[in-house]
């Protein structure tokens, strides 16, 4: 799977939008665009996924550049229960059941 | 429904002992992995199996890490001769089967301390 780079953390006010960045400059054409979270002492849940078009779904946006060399998650609403570590994670169509390569994702504070 | 349960939430073993580690997958996945999380470190992957049979245990570490699922259910991962190493958070997660990608659901995590 190609690399993803995020920044280490991020800080938002309660009740603001968020976006949390990450580049995979070294994408290929048939890469999805998978966000997992992980709240405090929990394991890790889906969040969205792509591959070209923007997506919503109930939890959040993602916004896919048109290159597809960056992507941003954006949350619209940013509650104390979104504090989590962000993961974005590339696989391949057609991956079928593999296995998900984790970085160090982003952590989110949401302050009050 | 049920998610992936994982049993027991905590273990704490001495070095050199032997500990087993339960997953109850969601009814239905046919595919599930074993991840190890350390401190401030994204899950790593260790193994995953598809139905019965482990369909890639390239991530296990050494031969002291074994994982079963017998029935197509039920996993688990068993450690000998645990070492202070050893110790992180052992997570499972289900899917189901096929060409997309699909979406994995995660246990909470067990829990081991080897001191």
């Amino acid at each position: 799977d190609a690399k993803t780079t995020q920044p280490n953390s991020m800080e938002s006010n309660e009740e603001e939008p968020v976006h949390l960045p990450c580049n995979h400059s070294t994408i290929s054409g048939t890469d999805y665009i998978h966000w997992y979270r992980q709240l405090p002492s929990q394991g890790p849940e889906y969040v969205i996924h792509g591959l070209t078009s923007n997506v919503n779904n109930r939890m959040a946006s993602l916004a896919i550049a048109e290159d597809r060399k960056s992507s941003t998650l954006i949350l619209h609403r940013a509650t104390l229960r979104d504090a989590a570590v962000y993961y974005c994670i590339l696989r391949g169509r057609g991956s079928g059941n593999t296995p998900l390569v984790f970085g160090k994702g982003t952590r989110l504070s949401v302050i009050a | 429904g049920a998610g992936v349960s994982q049993t027991p939430s905590n273990k704490v073993t001495e070095k050199g002992k032997y500990v087993e580690l339960r997953c109850d997958p969601i009814s239905g996945h046919t595919a599930l992995y074993w991840y190890r999380q350390s401190l401030g470190q994204g899950p790593e992957f260790l193994i995953y199996f598809q139905g019965t049979g482990a369909a890639d245990d390239s991530g296990l570490p050494n031969d002291r890490f074994f994982a079963v699922r017998p029935e197509g259910s039920v996993s688990t991962l068993k450690i000998q001769r645990t070492e202070r190493g050893d110790s992180a958070v052992y997570l499972c997660a289900s899917s189901l089967t096929g060409t997309d990608s699909y979406e994995q659901y995660f246990g909470p995590g067990t829990r081991l301390t080897v001191t």
